[in-house]
């Protein structure tokens, strides 16, 4: 089965960095995504990893290690608006693609 | 505008009444899928579709239909609604699986069983 962990809530201060961090059990994985979720809207694309080391995209960053099953979102220079929830997913390929998601991280970010 | 569409964005209906929640996206996507969401549970895959007629079941298809005749078109289908299938639902759809591919999220269906 798939099993996702990820912190509920966390804090952080404008203009910091936080390390969101995730850990999973997948069968037949096949990558991890992050996606951010303000509150009432639709998910959205942030970042996908499916060999280990460190993907940067601008003020993100996401870090995969598959020996660990550890990932994690990193993100700089903080804003406002990156108050939101991030889910961490777990793709499994096992002829048929699935994913995974996490019960997210609501992150709020204070002056 | 490269959209998923998802339609009512609101629903308040009774139990037992059939309901349909469209889904359809116009960026000639292969990949399709539902999901709900519900809080301290996260998203659940519901069903999805690879392609045209091909649709299986996610980690919660108990109570839910799908169809897939069209590529552009998902609806999601509750025979016979309950009040635990009360829920916030996304509809996605990617290019082609998911591999190295972003989904893309519809604005999402709050549905209210009474």
């Amino acid at each position: 089965g798939q099993n996702i962990d990820q912190p509920t809530e966390m804090t952080a201060t404008e203009g910091a960095i936080v390390q969101i961090n995730c850990t999973y059990q997948t069968s037949g994985f096949n990558g991890l995504f992050w996606y951010q979720q303000h509150a009432g809207e639709a998910p959205t694309f942030l970042s996908y990893n499916v060999l280990d080391g460190l993907e940067e995209k601008g003020r993100f960053s996401s870090f995969l290690s598959r020996s660990k099953g550890y990932s994690y979102l990193l993100l700089k220079e903080l804003q406002m608006k990156d108050s939101a929830s991030y889910l961490c997913a777990a793709l499994s390929n096992f002829g048929n693609e699935k994913l995974t998601f996490g019960t997210g991280t609501r992150l709020t970010i204070i002056p | 505008e490269a959209q998923v569409t998802q339609n009512p964005r609101y629903l308040i209906t009774v139990t037992g009444k059939k309901l349909t929640v469209t889904c359809s996206q116009n960026m000639n996507h292969e990949y399709m899928s539902w999901y709900r969401q519900d809080p301290g549970l996260g998203l659940r895959q519901i069903y999805y579709s690879m392609n045209v007629e091909v649709t299986d079941k996610g980690d919660v298809p108990e109570g839910y239909k799908v169809s897939r005749k069209e590529k552009r078109n998902f609806p999601l289908i509750l025979e016979s609604p309950s009040p635990n299938q009360t829920s916030l639902y996304f509809c996605a759809s990617s290019l082609s699986g998911l591999v190295n591919t972003e989904a893309f999220f519809g604005q999402g269906t709050r549905l209210t069983v009474v």
